[in-house]
């Protein structure tokens, strides 16, 4: 099956511009996230999808960053204005209740530098 | 709250010397784990997972990891190890309840593997 899709794979812009970032989950997923991960600091969940709802984003800066995943299968993830806090790698992962509990697959995920 | 604490950002072996990377969790319901590995520019992959049942738990790659509950432990084995070895290591906890995710996870450790 293919795997996680993520795009752009790198993406460089100035503190005050805006990023956004696009995911398409392995098919038949039904849940998504987007982890944020700071260089030397494990993955960070921003976000978690069932379908086309959130079910946990009580970590997500609501104030510059947002997420949407309009028909329950790909997604984007956004922020503006950007942040030099925010240079991290986005990543983006699906799981399904088919390959057992808490099993995510992860894509390669979308490293930002801002400047 | 859930945690995991790695002990040691980094870890040097030889190559064919046993590999161990120590995992130590925080849950108040009993958790599930896991290690991921993460190769340079890639995304997460998982390695192993612990829900229920036999504690000692087989990956891929000839890796394995034990769940101790009286240690409240899960650290990562590997008899010998390879120069493709080489990667961040991240152990995840998870309460494994409701609907899937959220994983939390450790800083990670980086092994490196010496000829």
């Amino acid at each position: 099956e293919a795997g996680v899709a993520q795009s752009p794979r790198y993406k460089i812009i100035e503190k005050r511009q805006s990023v956004a970032f696009w995911c398409n989950p392995i098919s038949g997923h039904a849940t998504l996230y987007w982890y944020q991960q700071i260089l030397g600091q494990g993955p960070k969940l921003l976000i978690q999808f069932q379908n086309n709802g959130v079910v946990d984003d009580s970590q997500l800066p609501k104030d510059r960053f947002s997420a949407e995943r309009l028909k329950g299968v790909d997604s984007t993830l956004k922020i503006q204005p950007a942040k030099l806090e925010d240079s991290a790698v986005y990543l983006c992962a699906s799981s399904s209740q088919r390959s057992g509990a808490n099993v995510l697959t992860f894509g390669a995920g979308s490293r930002l530098t801002v400047l | 709250a859930q945690s995991v604490t790695q002990l040691g950002s980094h870890v040097s072996v030889s190559e064919g010397a046993l590999v161990l990377l120590r995992c130590n969790y925080s849950s108040s319901v009993p958790p599930y784990l896991f290690w991921y590995v993460q190769y340079p520019n890639q995304g997460l992959q998982l390695l192993l997972k612990y829900t229920t049942g036999a504690t000692l738990v087989k990956g891929i790659n000839g890796f394995e990891a034990e769940f101790k509950k009286s240690e409240t432990s899960f650290h990562l084995t590997k008899p010998s190890a390879h120069m493709s070895d080489a990667a961040e290591y991240f152990c995840a906890v998870s309460d494994g309840g409701g609907s899937q995710g959220n994983l939390i996870f450790g800083k990670g450790t980086k092994l490196s593997v010496k000829p």
